[in-house]
């Protein structure tokens, strides 16, 4: 059973450019989130989405934005990029029925900007 | 505010001897508590959880303790493997099998096991 995988697995963008991620959740897995694992930081909550609606969103500005198709991939979007805003970015998915909390993370993509 | 705290960045331990791995928690809301281990360039992976109404839940050679009162838990390696050197984090859920979906985790430990 294929895992939750992202892309581009590196990203290197300038200020003020947007940047487009992408992961597509296990097989079944409805619920994709979005953390940011910024240097010295830990996971940050970005984003969740479940069944193509944002259920949550973490404490960050609304440059960051995303959507869930109906094949419950789903995409991140950072619009005016920041030199902070360089990090690694990863996609969990869980299935929404049943969820004990536990989630399952792709190896992330990796952000840098410029 | 940081709501899961793992105070040590760091931990170094001997091979066959036992790793322990702290985390408090600021909410009582929490329910459900889970350990992440993360290796370099990849995604963390699910390794032990326990839910609120346990004080300790054991998986082989890992062990998760709880203290509610203290809103602390811990996780025991034994015995510690130099495969075990990893990034561990601590997370918690406000919901067991609830709908709020996020995890929110500390800032992490890094363990090194040495030969």
């Amino acid at each position: 059973e294929a895992g939750v995988t992202q892309s581009p697995t590196h990203l290197i963008k300038t200020r003020g450019q947007q940047a487009t991620l992408r992961c597509s959740p296990i097989s079944g897995h409805t619920s994709v989130y979005w953390y940011q694992q910024a240097l010295g930081l830990g996971l940050q909550f970005l984003l969740w989405y479940d069944e193509g609606e944002e259920r949550n969103r973490g404490n960050f500005p609304p440059r960051f934005s995303g959507r869930q198709f109906p094949n419950y991939s789903s995409e991140l979007n950072v619009n005016a990029l920041e030199l902070e805003d360089s990090a690694l970015y990863l996609c969990a998915s869980s299935p929404a029925l049943g969820n004990t909390g536990e989630l399952f993370f792709g190896e992330g993509s990796r952000l840098t900007v410029l | 505010d940081q709501q899961v705290k793992q105070n040590s960045p760091s931990l170094s331990v001997q091979e066959g001897r036992i790793s322990i791995l702290n985390c408090d928690y600021t909410n009582s809301m929490f329910d459900y508590f889970l350990w992440y281990k993360k290796y370099p360039a990849e995604g963390p992976t699910f390794l032990i959880s326990i839910s609120s109404i346990k004080d300790k839940n054991e998986d082989g050679r890992f062990t998760v303790f709880l203290n509610k009162s203290a809103k602390h838990l811990s996780l025991h390696i034994v015995p510690s493997q130099p495969g075990d050197s990893a990034v561990y984090f601590c997370a918690a859920s406000p919901n067991y099998g609830g709908s709020q979906g996020n995890l929110i985790f500390g800032k992490g430990t890094k363990l090194s096991v040495k030969p």
